[in-house]
């Protein structure tokens, strides 16, 4: 691994469903952050975690939950899917004390 | 809250012309991040400004911030093909212990032959 992987790359989900976007990380960083990316909209922040064990809310928290078992994984939960949850997630890395936030490749979600 | 505004949000340029974009912020803070964007792709840390009077160059591109303005600028010097991308600023709203930044709408830039 190298840098941040997302899985999956996209997926087409029926709204009511659960759906788990996982991240990964091998930079060592104590943050993680998942950010939504709608058109017009830049990108508005979910979730974020500083360290393991500890999670914070965003800008845009309803709908989704996040855990921090560990400092590599930050996986990203919807637990019953909305149409208006359909966006590109991306997951970012970095150090709450400043810095630039590094990205991953990003999760194509439509919820129909 | 803060808010980050950017403008233009559509610019089309012609190769070898300079131009600016701004991003316009709501509340105090001196660090603010440029990302670049290809369309389908991932963001990519361009510059990082940490301080009032910071200015960062890289090739065409030169970003600066004026903290008591609440204005960061992204200059783009005799442009080229290569630099067509989505820019956005991100301000951080510095709350302490986290690192909530706040992005722009982003300024999808379109350079023509």
């Amino acid at each position: 691994i190298a840098g941040i992987t997302q899985a999956p790359t996209s997926q087409i989900l029926a709204a009511g469903r659960r759906m788990t976007l996982r991240c990964t990380q091998d930079m060592r960083h104590n943050a993680m952050y998942w950010y939504r990316q709608d058109l017009g909209l830049g990108l508005r922040l979910i979730h974020y975690s500083n360290t393991a064990g500890t999670t914070g809310k965003g800008e845009v928290p309803d709908g989704y939950s996040v855990s921090r078992a560990n400092t590599d994984d930050f996986p990203l939960t919807l637990a019953s899917a909305v149409p208006s949850q359909t966006s590109v997630y991306f997951c970012a890395s970095g150090f709450p004390a400043g810095g630039p936030q590094f990205f991953g490749p990003g999760t194509r979600l439509t919820v129909l | 809250e803060l808010k980050v505004e950017q403008n233009p949000l559509f610019l089309s340029m012609q190769e070898g012309k300079n131009y600016t974009i701004y991003c316009n912020y709501s509340t105090t803070s001196d660090r603010l991040y440029w990302y670049r964007q290809d369309p389908g792709k991932s963001l990519e840390s361009l510059f990082v400004l940490l301080s009032n009077g910071a200015v960062k160059q890289e090739g065409r591109l030169m970003a600066s911030l004026d903290t008591k303005a609440r204005l960061s600028t992204l200059h783009i010097t005799a442009a080229v093909h290569d630099l067509s991308a989505t820019y956005f600023c991100a301000v951080d709203p510095l709350i302490q212990g986290a690192q909530k930044l706040v992005f722009g709408q982003g300024t999808r830039l379109t350079i023509n032959p």
